[in-house]
């Protein structure tokens, strides 16, 4: 168990619609990062976040977005969801960028 | 971001060391090594990181060239939980938390497939 959780495990919506999908930082880790696994396009880097700012942004559709709040939890917004855009989606975190990164268990979304 | 090329499979057999290699001829002074792995099912875990001495920890051992231009992750015994794609990221680790630095860029890695 890494320490960073993530909601729900599963999640399976039909195209065009929106989605939230949560995670919650080991205790202490300021930063949190999204990534994507699909079958053709392996893992991709999303976006990463430090103390409540995003710092950088990867491959990253204008359809998704996502935030860092207060409490450090972070949400991933999938919006006009895509048949391509199912796939399982990581958060990971760490102290600060430069440390390990802890993944959690991910979300698997279906869109149908 | 440094270009790493790793085989795309290999077969260890159970209790016997495992030596994966990992060539990152373009990585720049100040990127540190990382190598992570995904069991089946699951998120990507760290397993170690060095910059250019040889490192150890209680999973395995990392061996790092002396031109830094490849490394070897080293399992001393593999055992079937080992089962895993095993991906080697040269992370750049400057001194401000600044730009993209802290991003781990997974390529394909290498699955490692562990016989009893």
């Amino acid at each position: 168990d890494s320490g960073v959780t993530q909601t729900p495990k599963h999640l399976i919506t039909a195209t065009g619609q929106r989605v939230t999908l949560r995670c919650s930082p080991r205790s202490g880790d300021l930063s949190v990062y999204w990534y994507q696994q699909s079958l053709d396009q392996g893992l991709q880097f999303l976006i990463q976040y430090y103390n409540g700012e995003e710092r950088a942004k990867g491959n990253i559709l204008e359809r998704f977005s996502a935030q860092q709040f207060p409490d450090l939890h972070s949400e991933l917004n999938l919006s006009s969801l895509e048949l391509g855009d199912s796939a399982l989606y990581f958060c990971a975190s760490s102290l600060t960028p430069l440390e390990t990164q802890y993944f959690g268990p991910g979300t698997r979304l279906l869109v149908l | 971001d440094a270009k790493t090329t790793q085989p795309n499979s290999m077969e260890s057999n159970e209790e016997e060391p495992v030596h994966l290699p990992c060539n990152h001829s373009t990585i720049s002074g100040t990127d540190y090594i990382h190598w992570y792995r995904q069991l089946p099912s699951q998120g990507p875990e760290y397993v170690i990181h060095g910059l250019t001495s040889n490192v150890n920890n209680r999973m395995a051992s990392l061996a790092i060239a002396e031109d830094r231009k490849s490394s070897t992750l080293i399992l001393h015994r593999a055992t079937l939980r080992d089962a895993a794609v095993y991906y080697c990221i040269p992370l750049s680790t400057g001194v401000n938390y600044g730009g993209s630095q802290g991003n781990l860029i997974f390529g394909k890695g290498t699955k490692l497939s562990v016989k009893p």
